[in-house]
C-alpha cells in the first residue's frame, strides 16, 4: 500500500537493551513525526523532521531517545537502555511540507514495545 | 496547563442518533489548527476533520461536523446518524507552533444497536 509503514509491529525486549523502531513515510511527504501512546499519558509528541531543517526534538523524554531520518525518507527511533516505562505504542506519521493550515498527518499502524 | 481537554472519558449513543464529543483548548498562538482523529480497536489513527483558527465557517466532512466556538475555545465534534462502526476512541488535537500535534486524552464512543 501507499500508507505509512512501521516495523516491527511488536517488539518485546528486556530492560536495559537497546531497540530500533523503523518508519517508512508516504512517498513525497517531507515531514515526519514520532509520537508515543501509553496508558496514563495518552498521545505524546516525541520528534518532528521537516525536510533538511534541524529536527524538533522537544518531546523526547530523555537522552536515551534519539531519532534520525536518512535521505529525507526512512526514519529510525532508537531507545537505549530501555526501561519498563518505555513500554508503549510508538506511532509514526508523515505529512506534506508546509506549516500552518490543513497539514494532515497520516499515521502508521504503530510499533507496540514491551519492556520486561 | 492542559492544552487540549476532553472531559468525557466515555460516551454511549444509540445507533442512528447524533452525538457530540467535547473538546476545549488553550493557546496564545493566533494561528492554530484543530483536528479530530478516530482510533478504532485496531489501533490506526484516522483523520476525520480539520478546523483552522481563521476559518469563518464550521468544518463539515460527511457525517462529521465541528462546532467551533472560538471565543470559548471549544471545538466539539458532532457525529450525525451514528453507526456501529463509529465505536472507537476519538482524539481532539491542536497544531500550534510548527506542525506537531498536541492531543487530548480521548473519548471512547460506544454505539448501541
Amino acid at each position: 500500500g501507499a500508507g505509512v509503514s512501521q516495523s516491527p509491529s511488536n517488539k518485546v525486549t528486556e530492560k536495559g537493551k537497546d531497540v530500533e523502531l523503523r518508519c517508512d513515510p508516504i512517498s513525497g511527504h517531507t515531514a515526519l513525526y514520532w509520537y508515543r501512546q501509553s496508558l496514563g499519558q495518552g498521545l505524546e509528541f516525541l520528534i518532528y523532521f521537516q525536510g533538511n531543517s534541524a529536527p524538533d526534538k522537544s518531546g523526547l523524554p530523555s537522552d536515551r531517545f534519539s531519532a534520525e531520518r536518512t535521505g529525507g525518507s526512512v526514519s529510525t527511533l532508537t531507545i537505549q537502555r530501555t526501561q519498563q516505562e518505555d513500554s508503549a505504542v510508538y506511532l509514526c506519521a508523515s505529512s506534506l511540507a508546509g506549516s500552518g493550515g490543513r497539514v494532515e498527518q497520516f499515521f502508521g499502524p504503530g510499533t507496540r514495545l514491551t519492556v520486561l | 496547563a492542559q492544552k487540549i481537554t476532553q472531559t468525557q472519558p466515555g460516551m454511549f449513543v444509540q445507533e442512528k442518533e447524533a452525538v457530540t464529543l467535547d473538546c476545549t483548548y488553550d493557546t496564545s498562538d493566533p494561528s492554530y489548527g484543530l483536528f479530530w482523529y478516530k482510533q478504532p480497536s485496531s489501533g490506526e489513527m484516522i483523520f476525520l476533520i480539520y478546523q483552522g483558527s481563521y476559518d469563518q465557517q464550521n468544518a463539515t466532512e460527511g457525517r462529521y461536523s465541528l462546532n467551533f466556538q472560538k471565543a470559548r475555545k471549544s471545538a466539539n465534534l458532532v457525529i450525525s446518524a451514528s453507526q456501529l462502526g463509529d465505536s472507537a476512541m476519538y482524539f481532539c488535537a491542536m497544531r500550534e507552533y510548527g506542525n506537531k500535534l498536541v492531543f487530548g486524552a480521548g473519548t471512547i464512543l460506544r454505539v448501541k444497536s
